[in-house]
């Protein structure tokens, strides 16, 4: 089934362990996004890419990295990874830029 | 920055009765869009409805319907004829045409009961 999907949906690292979160969309959206949900926080924007090679921070950008070689690929990488970045991961993508469509998200635990 | 606030953590209704949630926000701006997205306890958001700032008439979708009072800086939704699977964590969010970013609120957890 098309749409957009994340992987892992589950994850568990270690303080200062590489970690790469990925997402693919079929819908040959222009923009895509990466929140992180923490309770109390609603969704915050990590970055977001308006076309493939385009990416800009976004609210919460520390401690993260993006890239987009292809359109429909936006892979969230955290370099070394800490505590303080576990959370739960969500993956949108739009082609107005407005209405965003979530995948099914990926919960990160750094022990 | 833009602000959403929604100031009921949590709400509970009972089955078939209509339950309306709180938003309200914080812009200078004229050029604005707010949404809805529901979270059930699969984690999925999914977005129910839309509302462009330009436009006066509430936006309807089936049981789904808001009140926009754009001066009052208020964005509720009424969902009618409660059934169970309403039962998830709901947020509102504003997109910002200046900063072309989504903003959301904390969310509202409702509960449907039987």
């Amino acid at each position: 089934d098309a749409g957009i999907t994340q992987s892992p949906r589950y994850k568990i690292t270690e303080t200062g362990r590489q970690v790469t979160l990925m997402c693919h969309q079929t819908w040959s959206h222009s923009y895509m996004f990466w929140y992180r949900q923490d309770l109390g926080h609603g969704l915050r924007l990590i970055y977001y890419s308006a076309a493939a090679d385009i990416t800009d921070k976004g609210e919460v950008p520390d401690g993260y990295v993006v890239s987009r070689s292809k359109t429909e690929n936006f892979p969230l990488t955290l370099e070394s990874a800490t505590r303080s970045q576990t959370s739960v991961y969500f993956c949108a993508s739009s082609e107005s830029e407005r209405e965003q469509f979530f995948g099914p998200g990926t919960r990160l635990t750094v022990l | 920055a833009q602000t959403v606030t929604q100031s009921q953590p949590e709400m509970s209704v009972q089955e078939a009765e209509t339950v309306t949630l709180s938003c309200t926000y914080d812009t200078s701006e004229s050029n604005y869009y707010l949404f809805w997205y529901k979270q059930p306890p699969s984690r999925q958001m999914i977005l129910v409805i839309r509302q462009e700032a330009y436009k006066q008439q509430n936006a309807t979708e089936n049981r789904f319907s808001v009140n926009f009072q754009k001066a009052a800086k208020s964005f509720s939704l009424k969902i009618s004829d409660s059934q169970l699977g309403d039962t998830a964590m709901y947020f509102c969010a504003y997109w910002s045409g200046s900063a072309r970013q989504l903003t959301f609120g904390s969310g509202t957890q409702l509960t449907v009961l039987p």
